[in-house]
């Protein structure tokens, strides 16, 4: 049982557009706490895809796209192309422990049909 | 080019010790904390722990609390995750990561390590 909770899977044709939630409570995502999104292709390690909630690292296309609101947040791709088939991860900070102490998402698995 | 460079492949039986590293280059090794993520076949990701290499601090999640080790060397700009008696139930993937961000609530991972495969079987 992850602390952030996603979707295990979503779907989508290509060129349209999908979304991944990401709910968290109280002590993480609610807490102000920022929220990060990973990119895992098949057999590869994960690659950071969102940063700050919304904010893209150099060479990730525009196409996704990152939000968050009270205890939740999503990462949006629009334009689907067969290369974004892969797991995504949502990633904050958690304050109920004695930290520090960073949770992640159970992954969602991303079908482009 | 900031980089993290694992450790290749290890298979291990139970009970046996193992040490995994990770050598960062591109970057002020020691001016970063620098995590360890599990990942057991077909599961997700679990944060396990960081070190600051600059001056060994480092902190557990109580989930790992106990059942690792992470130290570092500086001098090589290496950090290192080992068990000192594996189980099967160890058998994942590892990846060390960079903690980046302001302040540890902001932290986000980047780069990523390419991984290293543990095996614990007999």
């Amino acid at each position: 049982q992850s602390v952030l909770t996603q979707p295990p899977s979503v779907s989508g044709a290509p060129g349209q557009r999908v979304t991944i939630s990401c709910t968290g409570s109280s002590s993480n995502i609610g807490a102000g706490y920022d929220v990060h999104w990973y990119q895992q292709l098949p057999g590869t390690a994960p690659k950071l895809l969102i940063y700050g909630n919304s904010n893209r690292p150099s060479g990730v296309p525009d196409r996704f796209s990152g939000s968050k609101s009270g205890t939740s947040a999503s990462l949006a791709i629009t334009g689907l192309q067969a290369e974004d088939e892969a797991d995504y991860y949502c990633q904050s900070y958690d304050s109920s422990l004695s930290g520090p102490f960073w949770v992640f998402g159970g992954g969602t698995k991303l079908t482009v049909l | 080019e900031v980089q993290l460079v694992q450790s290749g492949a290890e298979v291990k039986k139970p009970g046996e010790s193992l040490k995994i590293s990770c050598k960062g280059s591109g970057y002020s090794f020691t001016s970063y904390w620098i995590g360890w993520v599990r990942q057991m076949p077909g599961k997700g990701l679990e944060w396990m722990g960081i070190i600051y290499p600059g001056d060994s601090d480092t902190r557990y999640s109580p989930s790992f609390q106990g059942q690792v080790t992470i130290s570092a060397d500086k001098s090589i700009s290496t950090a290192y995750l080992q068990w000192s008696s594996l189980k099967a139930s160890d058998t994942a993937m590892y990846y060390c990561v960079r903690h980046s961000g302001s302040s540890w609530q902001y932290n986000w991972f980047d780069p990523w390590g390419q991984g290293t495969l543990v095996t614990v079987s007999s």
